[in-house]
């Protein structure tokens, strides 16, 4: 069975700090790998997925992740970040060719102090 | 906004009840996912129907089931309720049975 483990559960920064939240999954086949947002009060949303191909992928505001097959992990990185950016942040995982649901590590919470 | 709706926004009910939550899909995607978000457990996935039909289980209880309708919308129903199905019911939707999912704003059950 698939499994995704978040180190950091509350990570707090001050504005213009760089982040990097830790993701690292436990599956032996081709997975898809994804990292979702979720705003106070409001639904997951996408903010960037990994298929196959170039493992540095860029998503929406000014966030990227960078997958390392030999070491099961897909962090994220933003170089400098935003009050705005104070959120519960998800990563989560699916087997590559199946159809399985997300499997999602229990989120890391993101306070920005301004 | 996803485009993905999800109906009752918030639904408060007793032990022992039943509900049944409703999920509209984005236009043009045929699969459907269930998840539930509690505090102890996290984001889990529930089940998955593709099309009309049962594609994928996670840890779905016995008590909840769901199906997808020829309109593409889903609905899960959660019978004989406890206290710990307390929980975010969220619906997601895709173009196809492993595409990326969109998440709808979730349903908030609350049972006393």
């Amino acid at each position: 069975a698939q499994s995704v483990s978040q180190h950091n559960h509350h990570v707090i920064l001050s504005e213009a700090a760089s982040l990097e939240l830790g993701c690292n999954y436990s599956y032996g086949g081709t997975v898809n790998l994804f990292w979702y947002v979720q705003y106070p009060g409001q639904h997951l949303q996408l903010l960037l997925k990994y298929f196959s191909g170039d493992p540095l992928v860029k998503g929406i505001k000014g966030f990227e992740a960078e997958f390392i097959k030999s070491k099961f992990s897909f962090n994220l990185r933003k170089p400098s970040v935003q009050w705005s950016d104070t959120a519960e942040y998800f990563c989560a995982v699916n087997s590559g060719g199946g159809a399985d649901g997300l499997t999602f590590g229990k989120g890391t919470h993101l306070i920005i102090q301004p | 906004d996803s485009g993905v709706t999800q109906t009752p926004k918030h639904l408060i009910t007793a032990t022992g009840q039943r509900v049944t939550l409703r999920c509209s899909p984005r236009s043009g995607d045929l699969s459907v996912y269930w998840y539930q978000q509690s505090l102890d457990q996290g984001l889990q996935f529930l089940i998955q129907y593709y099309n009309g039909e049962e594609r994928a289980k996670g840890n779905i209880l016995e008590r909840f089931s769901a199906q997808q309708f020829p309109d593409l919308h889903s609905e899960l129903n959660l019978s004989s309720l406890e206290l710990g199905d307390s929980a975010l019911y969220f619906c997601a939707s895709g173009r196809f049975s492993t595409d990326t999912q969109y998440f709808g704003p979730g349903t908030r059950l609350t049972v006393l």
